[in-house]
């Protein structure tokens, strides 16, 4: 079955650092979402890449599609101490899936 | 802005007894997911509906537990018997059939003893 790997499992940096997870299918992936859960909290969805090559920005989020639809990545610039949580990548592989694979995720800390 | 219901929130049992939980998807979303969630892992999919017929239940273990979405609204999963294995969080999901982004209720985190 398809599998989606995130790395790193944690990630711990100062405030004012970036950060960068990294999410790779098994499988050619229809889209990829990106979801944050706090902690004690429930994942809170964050965005929809669909396209090949696909870069998308909130604020100081960046998230990129990579060309053959196997990877994605979510970077952080200048991490704050309100992006603390867990990030998780979900790959979707038919289009007219509705269910989603979720990655382990990258759990952020962020020391003040 | 319209929310996920799920209850209850916690709930401690004993292993070998029967378990329920109610979600009450957002007012019109027809996909309705369950989904459990073990501590540092991603929510894992048990069963997706589409109103009141199940898509998938793939990976729901049909030994113990069981699904139902009656008249395609709110739904309850049921664990019966419920195994040591089985303490997480159960997540509980919904979405429109033209968007794809899931709603996520707040979970039920089941601790069985």
């Amino acid at each position: 079955g398809q599998q989606v790997m995130q790395i790193p499992q944690y990630q711990h940096v100062q405030e004012g650092e970036d950060f960068t997870t990294y999410c790779n299918s098994s499988t050619t992936l229809s889209n990829i979402q990106w979801y944050k859960q706090r902690p004690g909290g429930h994942p809170v969805f964050l965005i929809q890449l669909v396209k090949s090559g696909e870069v998308k920005k909130q604020k100081r989020l960046t998230f990129q599609f990579g060309e053959a639809k196997k990877n994605s990545s979510l970077h952080i610039t200048a991490t704050q101490t309100t992006d603390v949580g867990t990030y998780f990548c979900a790959g979707r592989t038919g289009a007219g899936s509705y269910q989603l694979t979720f990655g382990k995720g990258t759990k952020l800390s962020v020391i003040p | 802005e319209a929310e996920v219901a799920q209850s209850p929130r916690y709930k401690i049992t004993e292993k070998s007894q029967a378990v329920a939980f109610w979600c009450d998807p957002i007012s019109g979303h027809a996909t309705l997911y369950w989904y459990r969630q073990i501590l540092g892992q991603g929510p894992e999919l048990l069963v997706q509906f589409q109103d009141e017929s199940v898509v998938d239940d793939s990976q729901l273990p049909k030994d113990r537990f069981s699904a139902e979405r009656l008249k395609g609204v709110d739904s309850t999963l049921k664990i019966q018997p419920a195994e040591l294995g089985d303490s997480a969080m159960y997540l509980c999901a919904s979405t429109t059939t033209t968007r794809y982004e899931q709603y996520f209720g707040p979970g039920t985190r089941l601790t069985v003893t």
